[in-house]
């Protein structure tokens, strides 16, 4: 069964900053990898996804992930920190299952 | 296009009722999964469904069940709601590449 961690439940950094929230993933055979975002009181959006091909990949505002499949870490960056980037964000795994695997989540709040 | 949508947004229910929440997917979209997420537990994955089958069920009580029609919308139903039931429950259509798109979630508050 695969598991997904999330390192660190809360990460706070000022607006400007580098955004960096990291994710292990343990799996038995290669997953799909995603990233998605939860404002409150909201569904989840996803960001970006690893699927096959190229393991640095781009999601949208700004959001970029590097699948590593040596170290089985999946973590999420953002060069600048914005003010709207506070949300919770989650890492998933499907290991093609019809199911995805999530991590505990990382609350991100940004300082002015 | 447009996007999953459920239905309730939200509901209040009293302990031993039953709900049926529902959910359209993605037009196209032939699965459709259901997940739970509370404080304690986080997400956790209740089942997935596709062309009217289930494919996958996670680990809980028989309580929950759900089915999908032949226009690929999904309805899942709680049985003799318990407090600990009390949740954002969220459905998901999946596209090409295994990716899943929300919906806003269906908030059940048992009392």
């Amino acid at each position: 069964a695969q598991s997904v961690t999330q390192l660190g439940s809360h990460v706070s950094v000022s607006e400007g900053a580098l955004v960096l929230l990291r994710c292990n993933y343990s799996s038995s055979v290669p997953p799909y990898l995603f990233w998605y975002v939860q404002y409150p009181n909201q569904g989840l959006q996803l960001l970006l996804k690893y699927t096959t091909g190229a393991t640095l990949v781009k999601g949208i505002n700004g959001f970029e992930a590097e699948f590593k499949k040596s170290e089985t870490s999946f973590h999420l960056t953002k060069p600048s920190a914005h003010m709207s980037d506070a949300a919770e964000y989650f890492c998933a795994v499907d290991s093609n299952d019809y199911k995805l695997s999530f991590g505990a989540g990382t609350t991100v709040t940004v300082r002015a | 296009k447009a996007g999953v949508t459920q239905t309730p947004r939200y509901l209040i229910k009293t302990r031993g009722q039953q709900v049926t929440l529902s959910c359209s997917p993605i037009s196209g979209h032939r699965s459709v999964s259901w997940y739970q997420q509370t404080p304690g537990q986080g997400l956790q994955f209740l089942f997935e469904y596709f062309s009217e089958t289930q494919r996958n069920k996670g680990n809980f009580p028989g309580r929950f069940s759900g089915r999908q029609f032949s226009n690929s919308r999904s309805e899942m139903n709680v049985s003799t709601l318990e407090l600990g039931d009390s949740a954002l429950y969220l459905c998901a259509s999946t596209g090409l590449y295994n990716e899943q798109f929300f919906g806003p979630g269906t908030r059940l508050t048992v009392l």
